[in-house]
């Protein structure tokens, strides 16, 4: 079973603070994503990474940036988090294998509900 | 850029009820995948449909993708409790293994 794990479930931060989020997966897969959910809003892609050290921007990346040093693991990082930044963070991954008109099953953790205060 | 509109928002059913989620795209799709999220948790992969008007089933729920592939349907058979959740259709917008997410459909069952 693919297993992917968020640093913490729930999260409280302050305005102006530096906030990382972490993010590992036990498959090998080549794909990680990191999305907000908000209600009303679905799931919106923040930035997302096919190779380490890769990154690309999302539908919403402005006040984000992500770190993949390790195949493993993708950091999402809240430079200076605001009270719009108040969310559920989920991380994705997916072995990047599918071809022609298929599209690799993404995994999600658990989620990252952050309040920023 | 490529958008995925997702009807209706929220259906709230009396146990045993029929229930449809919709999804459209003013673009042609690869595919469209299907994710179920149970309150609290966390979106969790359902099925993919790839050919032009396919049609799959698991138990009680049937997926189809429209013949022109703009569209897709999820439709629950005699609903329950444990369909509780909201129902997310994702297409492809590329080979980059990135989805583009409708906004959902919350299914609430009154037993």
């Amino acid at each position: 079973d693919v297993k992917v794990t968020q640093s913490s479930r729930y999260l409280v931060k302050r305005t102006g603070e530096k906030v990382f989020l972490e993010c590992v997966q036990d498959m090998d897969h080549e794909n990680m994503f990191w999305y907000r959910q908000d209600p009303g809003l679905g799931l919106r892609l923040i930035y997302f990474s096919y190779d380490v050290k890769m990154k690309e921007k999302g539908d919403i990346p402005e006040g984000y940036s992500v770190s993949r040093e390790k195949k493993e693991r993708f950091s999402l990082i809240l430079e200076s988090a605001s009270t719009n930044q108040t969310s559920m963070y989920l991380c994705a991954s997916s072995s990047g294998l599918a071809g022609g008109t298929s599209t690799d099953t993404q995994y999600f953790g658990p989620g990252t509900r952050l309040t920023v205060l | 850029g490529q958008q995925v509109m997702q009807i209706p928002q929220y259906q709230h059913v009396q146990e045993g009820e029929d229930f449809t989620t919709y999804c459209n795209s003013s673009t042609t799709l690869s595919n469209i995948q299907w994710y179920k999220q149970r309150p609290g948790g966390h979106p969790v992969f359902l099925i993919q449909l790839v050919k032009s008007g396919e049609v799959k089933k698991q138990k009680r729920l049937t997926f189809q993708f429209g013949e022109a592939k703009k569209n897709s349907s999820l439709h629950i058979t005699a609903t329950q409790t444990t369909d509780v959740g909201t129902y997310f259709c994702a297409a492809s917008s590329s080979n980059t293994g990135k989805l583009i997410f409708g906004q959902g459909t919350t299914l609430q069952v009154k037993p």
